[in-house]
Formats: structure tokens, sequence, C-alpha cells
């Protein structure tokens, strides 16, 4: 069974700082897919980015960029020079190429960025 | 494109009641899936559709919950008896489905408070 483990529950930073997401991911499948979500305090899950395991390139989209390496199952995401509308818990979910592709997800890493 | 829409927003009841929870998912999605949120946690599968038969309803506490998606478009959840422990987001989420790892679309999800 598949399974992602996100060993950081809370992080705090100052704004402006860096700040990376870990994310660990569990599953016998060679085919399969990362996801990022953002979730504000309003709630609705926020799609950031979706990873094939086939495509381990780096992907950086403006102060966001994701690492993905298969050697260690990790799929982390860094936000440069933080900023207080980035204060949100961040999911890393799991899809595997089956016809259910349903997501599994972490626990979440809630981040407070301070002014 | 309108989004997933799910209401009502929020419901409070007392335990040993029921409540019903509809999602309205994005026109031509034909997967369509509830997710329960507990506090502090990732969210979690109850159920899948595609088009209007179920695809995975394995974690679904089925003496109490249910779920249908008549005619593959609208779906109702529902809670009947309501147990404390099932106090949650309750969240829909649609996509087009198949196995290529589509990303989802999640509604804002209706708050369940069982007291």
């Amino acid at each position: 069974a598949q399974k992602v483990t996100q060993a950081q529950t809370e992080i705090s930073v100052v704004e402006k700082e860096d700040v990376t997401l870990d994310c660990v991911y569990e599953t016998r499948d060679t085919t399969y897919y990362l996801f990022w979500y953002k979730q504000p305090p309003s709630g609705e899950l926020v799609f950031l980015i979706r990873r094939n395991s086939f495509d381990e390139q780096n992907e950086i989209s403006g102060r966001y960029s994701w690492n993905f390496q298969k050697s260690t199952s990790s799929f982390n995401f860094t936000i440069t020079a933080s900023q207080v509308v980035d204060s949100a818990v961040y999911f890393c979910a799991l899809s595997l190429n089956n016809a259910g592709n349903m997501l599994t997800f972490g626990g979440g890493t809630r981040l407070m960025v301070k002014p | 494109e309108a989004g997933v829409a799910q209401s009502p927003r929020y419901k409070i009841i007392e335990k040993r009641q029921s409540v019903a929870f509809w999602c309205n998912p994005i026109s031509g999605h034909a997967t369509l899936y509830w997710y329960q949120q507990i506090l502090g946690q990732g969210p979690k599968l109850l159920i899948q559709f595609q088009n209007n038969g179920v695809v995975d309803d394995s974690q679904l506490p089925k003496d109490r919950f249910s779920a249908e998606r008549l005619k593959g478009v609208d779906s109702t959840l529902k809670i009947q008896p309501a147990k404390l422990e099932d106090s949650a987001v309750y969240l829909c989420a649609s996509s087009l489905g198949g196995n290529r790892g589509y990303g989802y679309t999640f509604g804002s999800g209706t708050r369940l408070t069982v007291v």
C-alpha cells in the first residue's frame, strides 16, 4: 500500500526567509504521480503541482520550486523569499497509475510566515 | 469554468441525528470523490465514483455512511446516525478520471460538527 509522510507538522519562519517542506513517499509501483496542494484558512485545497514518476526534472514556478528524487523517494517543496500570504497548510499527495487514481495524502505541514 | 460546488458550508448536528451533503462536480468530469478531513490530518478517501458507478468504497463506514451519484453528475453523501468522531470537513473533488494522474479540483468542503 502507498504512504506519504510529511515529518514537519509545523514550521514558522519570518517573511523573506526561504523554507523547504519535506515529503517522503512509499509505493511499489513504478508509475505514479506526486502532487502538492495548498490549504489556506478558507479550507479549499489549491492545486500547486503534479509530477509523474518518469520526470525527475526539478521545476520552478516563481518563488516555488520542487525537488523530486526517486533515489530517496522524496518530493520536497521550497518557497523562496516567503510571504505572509504563503501561510497555509501544505499537503503532499501520491496517486498511482490505475483506474482508481485516488490521492493518498500526507498529514500536512502548517507553515506560518510572520511579518 | 465553474468549480466544484458543495453545500451546506457548515452543519452542526447532535449525535445520532442524520445529515446529508451535496456536491456538484465540474461539468464533464467523470470521476467524483468524497474525502473526509479530520482536524489536523490529511484528507482520506471515503468513496470514488466513475460516472454513476462506485470504483472504491473500501474506506467508507457502510454501517452509517452512504453515497450515491445519480445520473453520473451530482452526488450526495449521507451519515445516519452520526457519531462524535464524524466531526470533520467533507471534501468533494472531481477529475477527468482515467489513469493518467490528472489533478483534481476540490470544493470548499462542508464542515460538520457533531455535538
